[in-house]
């Protein structure tokens, strides 16, 4: 079945670095999302990603889905301390459900 | 802003025992779901629902759950015979519309779980 892995697993930073997470699928995907869960939290929604190659951004946030529609990475510059959390990839390929990935856990230092 | 809202917030269980767990999703959503997080894990799908049925379940979701939405408002996971594996947090989302819209910038809304220890 459909696989999506992410990369890494941990990460610390110093507040005021940059935070890169990627995502991997096994096979192509029609969408691509990512949530935050915060230490204790549920899942929240940040935002979707369907077109080859699409880029979004969000304030310091910037999601991008690759040309094969088998990756995604989000990107966040200077991190502060509310980044921290587990950030989610969750993908789909038509007609299934959402798959996440295990989810990399972003931790920042002050 | 509209809440999906779980009861109860945590469950302590006798291996066993059935628990039903509840869920109200956001009003004028569609679809429905139930997913699972063993501490520090991932978020694991277990089943969705639309229309009343079921339309798609993981192989997690075995004929120890049942899913149910007795009313208009509620969506309810019964687990029978709970199990100590079957401890962790509990998640229902909703979401507005179908996940391929391509037109969608809106994902799922969880609730805030219901964590289920069973002992």
């Amino acid at each position: 079945g459909q696989q999506v892995m992410q990369i890494p697993q941990y990460q610390h930073v110093q507040e005021g670095e940059d935070f890169t997470t990627y995502c991997n699928s096994s096979t192509t995907l029609s969408n691509i999302q990512w949530y935050k869960q915060r230490p204790g939290g549920h899942p929240v929604f940040l935002i979707q990603l369907v077109k080859s190659g699409e880029v979004k951004k969000q304030k310091r946030l910037t999601f991008q889905f690759g040309e094969a529609k088998k990756n995604s990475s989000l990107h966040i510059t200077a991190t502060q301390t509310t980044d921290v959390g587990t950030y989610f990839c969750a993908g789909i390929n038509y007609g299934q459900n959402f798959v996440f990935g295990p989810g990399t856990r972003l931790s920042v230092l002050p | 802003e509209p809440e999906v809202t779980q009861t109860p917030s945590h469950q302590v269980t006798q291996m066993g025992q059935e628990v039903i767990l509840r869920c109200v999703p956001i009003s004028n959503h569609l679809y429905f779901y139930w997913y699972r997080q063993i501490l520090g894990q991932k978020v694991e799908f277990l089943v969705s629902f639309y229309n009343n049925e079921i339309s798609e379940k993981s192989e997690i979701f075995d004929d120890q759950f049942s899913v149910e939405r007795p009313d208009g408002s509620n969506f309810t996971l019964k687990i029978r015979s709970t199990k100590l594996e079957d401890s962790a947090m509990y998640f229902c989302a909703s979401s507005k519309k179908w996940d391929r819209d391509p037109s969608a910038n809106y994902g799922y809304t969880f609730g805030s779980g219901t964590r289920l220890t069973v002992v």
